[in-house]
């Protein structure tokens, strides 16, 4: 069975700090990698997908990076903001036919400080 | 581009009354479609998906059940909701592998 880890539970950091958010998972044999960003009280809203094959994807400051053999995932945000607090959450995928997909983590709360 | 609109946002409902949340994507067809349930300091767990109309397919055993009527809809409910159905539901489509999306949720508090 798939178990998908987050480390750190919480983080608390100075704005403008360069930060990185750990998630590992037990089943190296993954589809894809997602990871979502959800504000309190709200749904989930997709930051960066990376497939299997690949190593990383960016989009603006986030650059998530993958490392399937080692069931390692990392997201690294650039000069953080306190818009960037939110818990952000990495799930992954285990075959594209299937519909049941995702496994989540249980998320890093991010608190960027002012 | 593709929506998916889910309600209510907020619920409180006494033990033993019905449930009905409702979701619907638009923009999209033959979506896979999904209901999550994320439990205060858990992770999110899935409990019912539907690869069409009238497929349902069960997580884990539970108080509540899905129904999928229509291409771009999904139902969840329940004849008599129990205090341990409290929780943060999400609804989801994709297609395939590829990306997944979230409505807003629904919070619901059974007292």
């Amino acid at each position: 069975k798939q178990e998908v880890t987050q480390i750190p539970a919480a983080l608390s950091v100075p704005e403008g700090e360069n930060l990185v958010l750990n998630c590992s998972f037990t089943d190296s044999a993954i589809y894809n990698l997602q990871w979502f960003r959800q504000d309190p009280g709200k749904g989930l809203t997709s930051l960066l997908l990376i497939q299997s094959s690949q190593r990383e994807q960016t989009s603006g400051r986030l650059n998530a990076s993958l490392d399937k053999s080692s069931g390692r995932s990392t997201l690294y945000i650039a000069a953080s903001q306190p818009g960037d607090s939110a818990t952000y959450l990495c799930a992954v995928s285990k075959g594209p036919g299937s519909a049941r997909q995702l496994t989540f983590g249980s998320g890093t709360q991010l608190t960027v400080l002012p | 581009s593709q929506t998916i609109h889910q309600w209510p946002a907020t619920l409180v409902q006494p033990v033993g009354s019905p449930l009905s949340l409702e979701c619907t994507v638009e923009g999209t067809s033959n979506p896979n479609l999904y209901w999550y349930r994320q439990a205060a300091g858990r992770g999110l767990q899935l409990l019912f998906y539907s690869v069409g109309i009238g497929q349902i397919s069960s997580e884990v055993p539970q108080n509540l059940s899905a129904s999928r009527p229509q291409d771009r809809q999904f139902i969840l409910s329940s004849k008599k909701l129990l205090l341990s159905d409290s929780g943060f539901y999400l609804c989801a489509w994709g297609q395939g592998g590829t990306e997944a999306f979230f409505g807003q949720g629904t919070r619901l508090t059974v007292v």
